[in-house]
């Protein structure tokens, strides 16, 4: 069965702690990976695509690597308006499947 | 530029009830989808649309319809609501089927 994970569940920094979130999956065969952010109360918003391993992909504080098993979202010197919950996503290599998304990693940090 | 719109922003029925939910893209995407979002259960796929006058079931379709009414608009129909059905509900469009998706803003339904 394909599956998608994510760690920690919930995570706490301090200001400019940086840290790491993984989103490990097990499936028939990767086409992209896709890491999105989510306020409360609002849609997800999309961050990045990463197509094969050893990708990277970076945008301000965040960036985002592949590797064959999981993919890792580092954020550098996180700041308040960090603090949201960050969702992956696959999409298989197999014709008529959509997205399969991970539970997400609910981050918070403070000042 | 409104990206993905949704009405209504909020609903409240009553068991049996039925209601159309509206989405409706300004991107000129191909492909259009439906979520629910449930605590502890992450985003899950009730029914897509890979482009205009298709539409294919997700992982959680069953209770629910869909009409691709053009490229621009996909509803999601709840002929008879069920208190099963209290989620929060996504509409997502993207340029390909293989491409990154975009967000609306959710519909809050809760059914009782």
């Amino acid at each position: 069965e394909d599956q998608v994970t994510q760690s920690p569940e919930a995570l706490r920094l301090q200001e400019g702690e940086s840290s790491s979130l993984n989103c490990s999956y097990t499936v028939s065969g990767l086409r992209g990976l896709f890491w999105y952010r989510q306020d409360p109360g609002k849609g997800p918003e999309f961050l990045f695509t990463l197509y094969s391993a050893g990708e990277e992909k970076e945008k301000e504080r965040l960036k985002a690597t592949l590797t064959k098993k999981e993919s890792f979202l580092h954020i550098t010197a996180p700041k308040p308006e960090d603090s949201a919950t960050y969702l992956c996503a696959v999409l298989l290599n197999q014709a008529g499947t959509a997205l399969i998304f991970g539970k997400g990693t609910t981050l918070s940090v403070s000042s | 530029n409104a990206g993905v719109t949704q009405t209504p922003k909020f609903q409240v029925l009553k068991t049996g009830q039925s209601m159309t939910l509206q989405c409706a893209q300004d991107m000129n995407h191909n492909s259009m989808y439906w979520y629910r979002q449930d605590p502890g259960m992450g985003l899950r796929l009730i029914y897509y649309s890979a482009s205009e006058g298709t539409t294919d079931k997700g992982e959680v379709p069953n209770g629910y319809n869909v009409s691709r009414l053009n490229k621009r608009e996909f509803s999601l129909r709840l002929e008879s609501a069920a208190p099963s059905q209290t989620s929060v509900y996504f509409c997502a469009s993207s340029g390909g089927f293989y491409n990154e998706q975009f967000f609306g803003p959710g519909t809050r339904l809760t059914v009782l």
